[in-house]
């Protein structure tokens, strides 16, 4: 496709149950953001993978959450022990490479509810 | 990455054009402002970035004061599908890539 994609747009799991959210980037992006929007709230940065690797993981709230890139590609965010308070949107961008200085190409999200 | 500051919300007519100001007082040398926005339910858009020098392309023009403390975003003819909210972010290079870190951004309502 011709932009970021991101599934399931909607999620709803139960408090304690593990979810994935998956991200697809603009093919030949080589960099990828997760971030994450609260009900009302700005924009939360989570991490950073540059290929497969995340050379920044500083946004990471807890360790139940964690995130993996394949084939400099697909990326997993894994959100385990789900909590009420990790309900948010989860959104995807991607850029070319790390020393771009353009834009960032969001997708639409993935809505997370934790009942 | 310097921080930025915001008015919280602004108002604009239909047709005419929307002044959205930044300061960044603390800017460095090689940090550059970059401006986004976020229609409700959707993700960010990129609108415009800059360094030093004025910018304009199709969607805004970008103005940033000769000193860079404070830049201002325009939209000339503002569209009821402007509504949204401006998020003014200055970036540097930290580390060899450009995170972006969002403040609570300028929430603009045009009007008919």
């Amino acid at each position: 496709g011709a932009g970021v994609s991101q599934s399931p747009s909607n999620k709803v799991t139960e408090k304690g149950k593990d979810v994935e959210l998956r991200c697809d980037p603009i093919s030949g992006h080589t960099a990828l953001y997760w971030y994450r929007q609260s009900l009302g709230q700005g924009l939360e940065f989570l991490i950073y993978f540059q290929g497969n690797s995340a050379p920044d993981k500083s946004g990471l709230p807890s360790d139940r959450f964690s995130a993996e890139r394949t084939g400099g590609s697909v990326s997993t965010l894994t959100i385990q022990r789900t909590q009420q308070e990790d309900s948010a949107v989860y959104l995807c961008a991607s850029s070319l490479g790390r020393d771009y200085t353009g834009e960032l190409f969001f997708g639409e999200g993935s809505r997370l509810t934790v009942l | 990455d310097a921080k930025t500051t915001q008015p919280p919300s602004m108002d604009c007519a239909e047709g005419r054009a929307a002044n959205l100001p930044c300061n960044h007082s603390t800017i460095s040398g090689n940090e550059y402002v970059y401006w986004y926005r976020q229609i409700h339910s959707q993700g960010p858009q990129y609108i415009i970035h800059g360094l030093k020098n004025n910018e304009t392309n199709e969607m805004a023009s970008l103005i940033i004061t000769e000193d860079r403390k404070s830049s201002t975003l325009i939209l000339p003819h503002a569209t009821l599908r402007d509504t949204a909210v401006y998020y003014c972010i200055v970036r540097g290079r930290s580390g060899g890539y450009n995170k972006l870190i969002f403040g609570a951004g300028t929430r603009l309502a045009v009007h008919p």
